[in-house]
């Protein structure tokens, strides 16, 4: 199975830049997702890395390192409407059916952003 | 764009009552899942599905069923709903094994 770790809640100033960081540790990686995740709506797909290094699309970039357990999500010159929650899923790399393809969430961060 | 749509925003049941969440996806997906959501725990796997009829136990499965007669339809059942149960209920689909999963907006189930 997998533990993931990411803060709680993170403030910041719109123009800014945030960075979530997410830990994890695994019996088999296989890929992490970021997902966002509106008040009262359904979580959106942001990113996804498989090799380490960072995937950069638009104002948001995500950045791995497999060796450490480690993935950050990127977010620049931070908008009123990046208020949300920021998932990070670590997908398993199982040996059987009924693993593989699982996604294991972290709790998520509250991102906040003051004008 | 691929929609997911699940049967009810917001549902109240009381303790005991058998209850059924529909999940629909418009896309041909072969993978849905059913998900619950609580503070501070994040996503929790329920029940997944590789193809029709076929269901896998996810991380949480106890207290909870699941039927997948059609591609496009899975759906979660509460046998006998339980206080413990109330929370917010996700669906999600995707194409490939692993890959993106698409969510439907929740249902938020009240058991009193």
């Amino acid at each position: 199975g997998q533990n993931i770790d990411q803060p709680t809640e993170m403030t910041a100033t719109e123009g800014a830049i945030v960075q979530i960081n997410c830990t994890y540790q695994t019996s088999g990686f296989n890929g992490l997702f970021w997902y966002q995740q509106h008040a009262g709506e359904a979580p959106t797909f942001l990113s996804y890395n498989v090799l380490d290094g960072l995937e950069e699309k638009g104002r948001f970039s995500s950045f791995l390192s497999r060796s450490k357990g480690y993935s950050y999500l990127l977010l620049k010159e931070l908008q009123m409407k990046d208020s949300a929650s920021y998932l990070c899923a670590v997908r398993d790399k199982g040996m059987t059916t009924d693993s593989w393809g699982k996604l294991q969430f972290g709790a998520g961060t509250q991102v906040v952003v003051t004008p | 764009d691929v929609k997911v749509t699940q049967s009810s925003r917001y549902l109240v049941k009381r303790t005991g009552e058998k209850v059924f969440l529909e999940c629909v996806q418009d896309m041909d997906h072969e993978n849905m899942f059913w998900y619950r959501q609580d503070p501070g725990l994040g996503l929790r796997l329920i029940y997944f599905s590789y193809d029709v009829k076929m269901k896998e136990k996810g991380d949480i499965p106890e207290g909870y069923s699941v039927s997948r007669e059609k591609k496009e339809r899975f759906s979660l059942i509460l046998e006998s709903a339980s206080t413990n149960q109330t929370s917010m209920y996700l669906c999600a689909s995707s194409l490939v094994v692993g890959g993106e999963q698409y969510f439907g907006p929740g249902t938020r189930l009240t058991v009193t």
